[in-house]
């Protein structure tokens, strides 16, 4: 256990849905990262933030919206849901705002579109 | 921008035996950071080891090292003594050192180690 919690592990949506991903980070991390990995773009950053800010974004489609809350878990929103959009989809966090040490991953939910 | 490569999509390895993976970057910056990845078929990123670029010594955490050659903008990741739990995708990374902290990822390299 990694100690990065992401629920739901496993997500079917239809397409034009919209859901949401949550992320509860390390204990102590302040720091949140979204990453999508799919087969054809490999893994990307999508968004990150640092006690409850928005600190640096990625390669994120408007459709998609993320926030961190007060109590510092994050959570990832995703809309208009196409085909394409089906992946696996990480949230890792650190201490700090660029934390070179490498930052801990979660085990991801992995979300269909049908 | 910064662009990192993995030109190996597969490789496998016999049990007990060495193998590199190799891995090139790109980038004009000269604080930044390198690392890599195994996501072992559980999908758990977990990080091998990580490269500061202003030390020239390679990084080394007990069979894993690295080849970082600086000028060439290489970092390869040497296992040695391969055991089955090494079975995985390796990704390697690049962090700018100016950023705030988001990775840019290759495409990744499928290791197999056979029994």
């Amino acid at each position: 256990d990694s100690g990065v919690t992401q629920t739901p592990k496993h997500l079917i949506t239809a397409t034009g849905q919209r859901v949401t991903l949550r992320c509860s980070p390390r204990s102590g991390d302040l720091s949140v990262y979204w990453y999508q990995q799919s087969l054809d773009q490999g893994l990307q950053f999508l968004i990150q933030y640092y006690n409850g800010e928005e600190r640096a974004k990625g390669n994120i489609l408007e459709r998609f919206s993320a926030q961190q809350f007060p109590d510092l878990h994050s959570e990832l929103n995703l809309s208009s849901l196409e085909l394409g959009d089906s992946a696996l989809y990480f949230c890792a966090s650190s201490v700090g705002k660029d934390f070179n040490y490498g930052y801990t991953f979660g085990s991801g939910t992995r979300l269909t579109v049908v | 921008a910064q662009t990192v490569t993995q030109s190996q999509p597969e490789m496998s390895v016999q049990e007990a035996e060495t193998v590199t993976l190799s891995c090139t970057y790109d980038t004009s910056e000269s604080n930044y950071y390198l690392f890599w990845y195994k996501q072992p078929p559980s999908r758990q990123m977990i990080l091998v080891i990580r490269q500061e670029a202003y030390k020239q010594q390679n990084a080394t955490e007990n069979r894993f090292s690295v080849n970082f050659q600086k000028a060439a903008k290489s970092f390869s990741l040497k296992i040695s003594d391969s055991q089955l739990g090494d079975t995985a995708m390796y990704f390697c990374a690049f962090m700018n050192g100016g950023s705030q902290g988001n990775l840019i990822f290759g495409k990744g390299t499928k290791l197999s180690v056979k029994p």
